[in-house]
């Protein structure tokens, strides 16, 4: 069975202070991994896709990378309008195109 | 705007009652979904529905319907049976070309 674990559950950060999110998945061949960002009370607004190992992408503060096994969502000098929750996904290659999301991170930026 | 609306933001049910969820897209794209959040977990599929007149279930399709009469509109029923429907409801699209999904802004629902 797919399944995406996201760690830390809950992150607090000062403002400028750097961090890392997690995203370990086990999948039976990927397709895609996927990262989102959710404010409270909306729907997640997509951030970047991932399909290979050692594949990177940036947006902004924001850099997420791929490895077999995990994938990280970089946040860099974050502001306060970096507070959010960030949820991951994996698309498994066989089947229809759906997703398996993790429980989410959820960031807090203090200023 | 190309985009995915849903309809209506906040709706409030009485035991007992089937209500319809709406979710409409003007990106022409094939693939439409629906998805049930609730606090501290992750999205959990409901149905989805790759073409037109064709629909799956998903992960938690007990309790729910879909119908997929036109390629623009993902209508969600949440029948009677469906034993603990409060939750934030979405709706998603995606081209079959492309693997992103592109989220609706979402219907909380709270039986009362």
């Amino acid at each position: 069975e797919d399944q995406v674990t996201q760690s830390p559950e809950a992150l607090r950060l000062q403002e400028g202070e750097s961090s890392s999110l997690n995203c370990s998945y086990t999948v039976s061949g990927l397709r895609g991994l996927f990262w989102y960002r959710q404010d409270p009370g909306k729907g997640p607004e997509f951030l970047f896709t991932l399909y290979s190992a050692g594949e990177e992408k940036e947006k902004e503060r924001l850099k997420a990378t791929l490895t077999k096994k995990e994938s990280f969502l970089h946040i860099t000098a974050p502001k306060p309008e970096d507070s959010a929750t960030y949820l991951c996904a994996v698309q498994a290659a066989q089947g229809a195109q759906k997703l398996v999301f993790g429980q989410g991170t959820r960031l807090t930026i203090n200023p | 705007d190309g985009g995915i609306t849903q309809s209506p933001k906040y709706l409030f049910r009485k035991e007992g009652q089937n209500v319809t969820l709406s979710c409409e897209q003007n990106l022409n794209h094939d693939a439409m979904y629906w998805y049930r959040q609730d606090p501290g977990q992750g999205l959990r599929l409901i149905y989805y529905s790759q073409i037109v007149n064709d629909f799956q279930k998903g992960d938690i399709a007990e309790g729910y319907s879909v119908s997929r009469e036109k390629k623009e509109s993902f209508p969600l029923t949440v029948t009677s049976a469906q034993k603990n429907p409060t939750a934030f409801y979405l709706c998603a699209s995606s081209a079959l070309s492309y693997n992103e999904q592109f989220f609706g802004p979402g219907t909380r629902l709270t039986v009362l």
